[in-house]
């Protein structure tokens, strides 16, 4: 079975600065899609940026990009240039690539609150 | 093309009471899933269900707590005899038919169970 670890359970991060979140996972699989989800107070799941795991190269979206190390297992989320509206809980998830063409159950991280000050 | 829709929003139920919680899929969505998040820990999957199926339903417990997603209507998770520790956010997350190799879930805002 799949593990998805998040060893920081709480970060914080200045307005304007970068902050990066660690997420390690373990998995025997080859073909995988590694997911950062953003959970504000509001609780609505939020994709913020994803990466499959035959891709080298990291993904980015705007202001968020991974570094993705597939042989360490590891895919952190990096922050640039942090505004309030980034405060939230941030979850790493692992999603098996079924290639029967169905897609499959999401294995999360248990989160990082992550606060933003002025 | 609306969300994910759940409802209620918020439940507060009696030890001993039925809960059920609906949720309706996005349009052209006919893969649901089912997640619990207890306070302060990330959401762990319960069931995967498609129209009329139950595909995996390897995250359920065993006793009072049953899914279903007719050919008509949202999908239902329904606890019977619900107990404190029932207490939890419920999730509901779809995504398209097969054949795309890498579909991805959407999620609904969330059923908050109060046990009490």
């Amino acid at each position: 079975a799949q593990t998805v670890t998040q060893s920081q359970p709480e970060m914080s991060v200045q307005e304007a600065e970068t902050v990066t979140l660690s997420c390690t996972y373990d998995t025997s699989e080859s073909d995988y899609y590694l997911f950062w989800y953003k959970q504000p107070p509001s609780r609505q799941m939020i994709l913020v940026i994803r990466q499959e795991a035959y891709k080298q190269q990291n993904a980015t979206e705007n202001r968020f990009s991974v570094n993705f190390q597939k042989a360490a297992k590891s895919f952190s989320l990096k922050i640039s240039d942090s505004q309030l509206g980034d405060a939230a809980m941030y979850f790493c998830a692992y999603r098996s690539d079924r290639r029967a063409g169905t897609a499959s159950k999401l294995t999360f991280g248990t989160g990082t609150r992550l606060q933003v000050t002025l | 093309n609306a969300g994910v829709m759940q409802n209620p929003r918020h439940l507060v139920r009696r030890r001993g009471q039925e809960a059920r919680l609906r949720c309706s899929p996005m349009k052209g969505h006919s893969h649901v899933y089912w997640y619990r998040q207890l306070p302060e820990e990330g959401l762990k999957f319960m069931v995967y269900l498609q129209k009329e199926n139950i595909i995996d339903e390897s995250g359920m417990p065993k006793e009072r707590f049953s899914a279903e997603f007719p050919k008509e209507g949202p999908s239902i998770l329904r606890i019977q005899q619900v107990v404190r520790g029932d207490s939890a956010a419920y999730f509901c997350a779809s995504s398209p038919t097969t054949g795309a190799l890498n579909t991805e879930a959407f999620f609904g805002q969330g059923t908050r169970l109060t046990v009490v």
